[in-house]
């Protein structure tokens, strides 16, 4: 049962255009999102997020939005720049007994053009 | 800084060898995970720990055991490699609820 989806696996965008990224998720409790960016051979870097109780949260070139009534979110990165090429994966999580984990979703190869 | 760092970077395993996957955090972060990464696809929960002395199964636990006596340790251990194994595998560490997650760069297993 995948609670996080990515259902486009690859994006490309021209050079100072907008990117935009999209996940979805099933799990009504996840509380809070986070974005991740990630070149090959290194680990998964970590871009911005956002808590269930905003609907956008900003920074610098990136913003993320969430819908909860959809269960859905984007992330935004404008403008677009070749180093932004990478795989992104969106993640979520909730607090349950007591613990805490994140579930990721699959990616999305982002190739931005020069 | 070094954060979160993995020893092994590369590794091959014969079918029926075991090893461990090291993982150390130098931020003093409770919690700890393990994800693997097979090709094409997202990163799968291992195991997790919320602190010393604790740890607990995630989405694929089976072939893998951890075990978190002090709090910047987090091995994993493979006892008996099969091919399904074949991975890269991620430790990460978080602050705790609501703090986001700090990888290692991974360690690349092939087992034949």
């Amino acid at each position: 049962d995948q609670q996080v989806k990515q259902n486009s696996p690859s994006l490309s965008v021209q050079e100072g255009r907008i990117s935009i990224l999209n996940c979805d998720y099933t799990n009504s409790m996840f509380d809070y999102f986070l974005w991740y960016k990630k070149y090959p051979a290194e680990g998964p870097t970590f871009l911005i997020s956002i808590s269930s109780i905003k609907d956008k949260n900003e920074d610098g070139r990136f913003t993320v939005f969430l819908n909860k009534s959809a269960k859905h979110l984007s992330l935004h990165i404008v403008p677009s720049q070749p180093g932004d090429s990478a795989v992104y994966f969106c993640a979520a999580s909730a607090r349950t007994s007591g613990t805490y984990k994140y579930i990721f979703g699959t990616g999305t190869r982002l190739k931005v053009l020069a | 800084n070094a954060g979160v760092t993995q020893t092994p970077k590369f590794r091959i395993l014969k079918i029926g060898q075991s090893m461990t996957l090291q993982c150390t955090q130098d931020m003093n972060h409770n919690y700890m995970y393990w994800y693997r990464q097979d090709p094409g696809m997202g990163l799968k929960l291992i195991y997790y720990s919320v602190g010393a002395g604790i740890t607990d199964k995630g989405e694929v636990p089976n072939g893998y055991n951890v075990s978190r006596s002090t709090t910047e340790d987090f091995p994993l251990r493979l006892e008996l490699a099969a091919p399904s194994q074949t991975s890269v595998y991620f430790c990460a560490s978080s602050l705790g609820y609501n703090s986001p997650l700090h990888f290692g760069n991974g360690t690349r297993l092939t087992v034949t």
